[in-house]
């Protein structure tokens, strides 16, 4: 149980261009959802939380009009990179918690690349 | 603001043998929840064990046992009998409670290699 999924896996666009990310909970509902984004052999850094039906919160340093999130669902979360440029080329993983709470349980994550 | 340091950047191991790397935070929190975290190459991240701030025994996962040192702010883990497959980047992570809503702090990694 307590599957996340990701799509799409690897995702390449030209600069300028927005690319959204699903999150999905396969098996529970996930009252909360986490962005995090990851360069190569660092740490994840969290990027925004998101709850059903409210606003994301950002952290800071995060911009929010340029990653944009909707958490339109108990089980579907989306993050939208708009007008994507080379530097936003990393890796964006996305993890959930259900009503739980003690646990988080983390998607596979998204190679995004921007030409 | 919660903080989590992982001072190893890199270790290795031989196959077989026990290793053990290392995390310290800082919290002004009582209650809390700690995790290490398995990133493979396939960089799915994988929870390896989890330990609860109130219980004092230290929590154990088969090969995977921790050292709580709640008064030092300490949290290793060991990994005994070590695998090829417990190649990975590792990471420490604390939550605050009740249940921190949700948040991890991770801790910057240690790159675990594991020789035949």
């Amino acid at each position: 149980g307590a599957v996340v999924s990701q799509h799409p896996s690897w995702v390449i666009c030209k600069s300028g261009t927005s690319v959204k990310i699903e999150c999905r909970s396969l098996d529970f509902q996930a009252t909360t959802m986490f962005w995090y984004r990851q360069f190569p052999k660092q740490s994840l850094m969290l990027m925004a939380t998101s709850n059903e039906g409210s606003k994301a919160t950002y952290e800071q340093g995060v911009e929010k009009d340029k990653f944009l999130i909707n958490h339109a669902s108990l089980t579907l979360s989306t993050l939208t990179v708009t007008s994507a440029h080379p530097e936003d080329s990393s890796f964006y993983i996305c993890s959930a918690r259900d009503r739980a709470g003690a646990e988080q349980y983390f998607g596979p994550g998204t190679r995004l690349t921007v030409t | 603001a919660q903080t989590v340091t992982q001072s190893q950047p890199e270790m290795s191991v031989q196959e077989a043998e026990t290793v053990t790397l290392s995390c310290t935070y800082d919290t002004s929190e009582s209650n809390y929840y700690l995790f290490w975290y398995k990133q493979p190459p396939s960089r799915q991240m994988i929870l390896v064990i989890r330990q609860e701030a109130y219980k004092q025994q230290n929590a154990t996962e088969n090969r995977f046992s921790v050292n709580f040192q709640k008064a030092a702010k300490s949290f290793s883990l060991k990994i005994s009998d070590s695998q090829l497959g417990d190649t990975a980047m590792y990471f420490c992570a604390f939550m605050g409670g009740p249940y921190g809503y949700g948040k991890l702090t991770f801790g910057q990694g240690t790159i675990l290699t594991v020789h035949p």
